[in-house]
């Protein structure tokens, strides 16, 4: 059972266009939804984060909008450039002692020049 | 800082036989994480430990056992290996913040293990 479902699978971008990855998620308990940005053979490593007490955090190009009502939550990348190509990770986990991550599958990204 | 590593890289075991993956972090961090990344399914938490001496289940904690004797280090052991292990295993390492809540977590490069 995917607590945490992403989409799409993949996706491919012209160079200076937005990406838009999406998330939903179904436990209530949720209350910090990290986005991770992975290039291949390396570790994820966190990109930007939420709490459900704002609607959308902007950092630099990229930016995550957030529905509580919906149980949704997305990453905007403005001004797509070819080394944003990587996989995307949308993870969500209750702030309680212990910070278990659940992840989604994952986006493959890849922005062509 | 070297922040989190991992050894070994890589590994090829037959089935059946055991292994120890070893997680060093330099950031004196309280908790650690075990995940292991298959295609399609993101990140499952097999393991973790919030400090020295204590560990807990994560998702898929089944054919694997962890040990953090040090602060500093955490172990992943398969006992009697199954291709179903076959994976890409990342450590992770993460603080409290003031508020008493986790932080972010860091991982480490990755151990990609072929159990064949």
């Amino acid at each position: 059972q995917q607590q945490v479902k992403q989409s799409p699978q993949s996706l491919i971008v012209q160079k200076g266009g937005i990406s838009i990855i999406n998330c939903a998620y179904e436990n209530t308990a949720f209350d910090y939804f990290p986005w991770y940005q992975q290039f291949p053979g390396k570790g994820p490593a966190l990109l930007i984060a939420i709490r459900p007490d704002v609607s959308e955090k902007k950092e630099g190009r990229f930016t995550i909008s957030f529905n509580k009502s919906a149980k949704q939550f997305s990453l905007h990348i403005m001004d797509s450039q070819p080394g944003d190509s990587a996989t995307y990770f949308c993870a969500a986990t209750p702030m309680e002692y212990g910070n278990k991550l659940v992840f989604g599958a994952g986006t493959i990204l890849r922005v062509k020049s | 800082n070297a922040g989190v590593t991992q050894t070994p890289k890589f590994r090829v075991l037959k089935t059946g036989q055991s292994m120890t993956l070893l997680c060093a972090q330099d950031m004196n961090h309280e908790y650690m994480y075990w995940y292991r990344q298959d295609p399609g399914m993101g990140l499952r938490l097999i393991h973790y430990s919030v400090g020295e001496g204590t560990t807990a289940k994560g998702e898929v904690p089944d054919g694997y056992n962890v040990s953090r004797l040090k602060k500093q280090n955490f172990l992943l052991g398969l006992e009697s290996a199954a291709p179903s292990q076959t994976s890409v295993y990342f450590c992770a390492s993460s603080s409290l913040n003031w508020g008493g809540l986790t932080d972010t977590q860091y991982f480490g490069p990755g151990t990609r293990l072929t159990v064949l």
